[in-house]
């Protein structure tokens, strides 16, 4: 089945700086990958989502990119602010096939 | 519109009891998921609904577990003769199906104690 790492797994970051997280897939087959924000004592929410016939995807402050050869993907938030700071989970998923299989998250701290 | 409910929001149980978790989707989703959510980890799959049958109970982890779903809303996961290592937070997420993945809503979790 597909195995998702993500790193780092604590990112403290000063405000207006940018954070990155990396994740990297197992399943070739994958051609989904969602990214989800969780704040504390709430359940993850989508921020932003790239598929594989995409290598890059931007959203206001917040961007995704994907290496479908290297099989790893990561997300990129500019311009940090203190309410970015969330535990932020990758995710991975094969169209048509509903398991989504998640990374082990990544919890931002963003520093005012 | 309402979102994905999930009852009770927390729940402490003595260790050998049984336990009813309760998740109310997004209505006209037809994909309904469980997934479990151990203090400061990931999240752990545990089984997918499309309407009332279930295609993957792969993630189940043991025959402790089981969910149900009804009139392809309302699901339930029960745990029996709960064990201290049941402790977590029990996410439900839903999703609209029709040929493309579409985004999960998830529920903002019950947290299980077990003592």
């Amino acid at each position: 089945g597909e195995n998702v790492e993500q790193h780092p797994s604590t990112l403290s970051v000063q405000e207006g700086d940018s954070a990155v997280i990396k994740c990297t897939y197992s399943d070739s087959a994958s051609n989904y990958f969602p990214w989800y924000k969780q704040e504390l004592g709430k359940g993850p929410q989508l921020i932003i989502d790239i598929r594989s016939n995409v290598g890059e995807k931007k959203d206001q402050r917040i961007a995704v990119t994907l290496n479908k050869t290297a099989k790893h993907f990561s997300l990129h938030i500019t311009e940090t602010q203190p309410e970015d700071s969330a535990v932020y989970f990758c995710a991975a998923s094969t169209q048509g096939y509903q398991k989504v299989t998640f990374g082990t998250g990544t919890k931002l701290q963003v520093i005012p | 519109g309402a979102g994905v409910s999930q009852s009770p929001s927390n729940k402490v149980t003595e260790k050998g009891k049984d336990v009813e978790l309760r998740c109310d989707p997004i209505s006209g989703h037809t994909a309904l998921y469980w997934y479990r959510q151990r203090l400061g980890q990931g999240l752990e799959f545990l089984i997918y609904f499309q309407g009332n049958s279930a295609p993957d109970k792969s993630g189940l982890p043991s025959d402790r577990f089981s969910a149900e779903r009804t009139g392809e809303s309302v699901s339930t996961l029960t745990i029996q003769r709960t064990q201290q290592e049941d402790s977590a937070v029990y996410l439900c997420a839903s999703s609209r199906t029709s040929g493309t993945l579409y985004e999960q809503y998830f529920g903002p979790g019950t947290r299980l104690t077990v003592t």
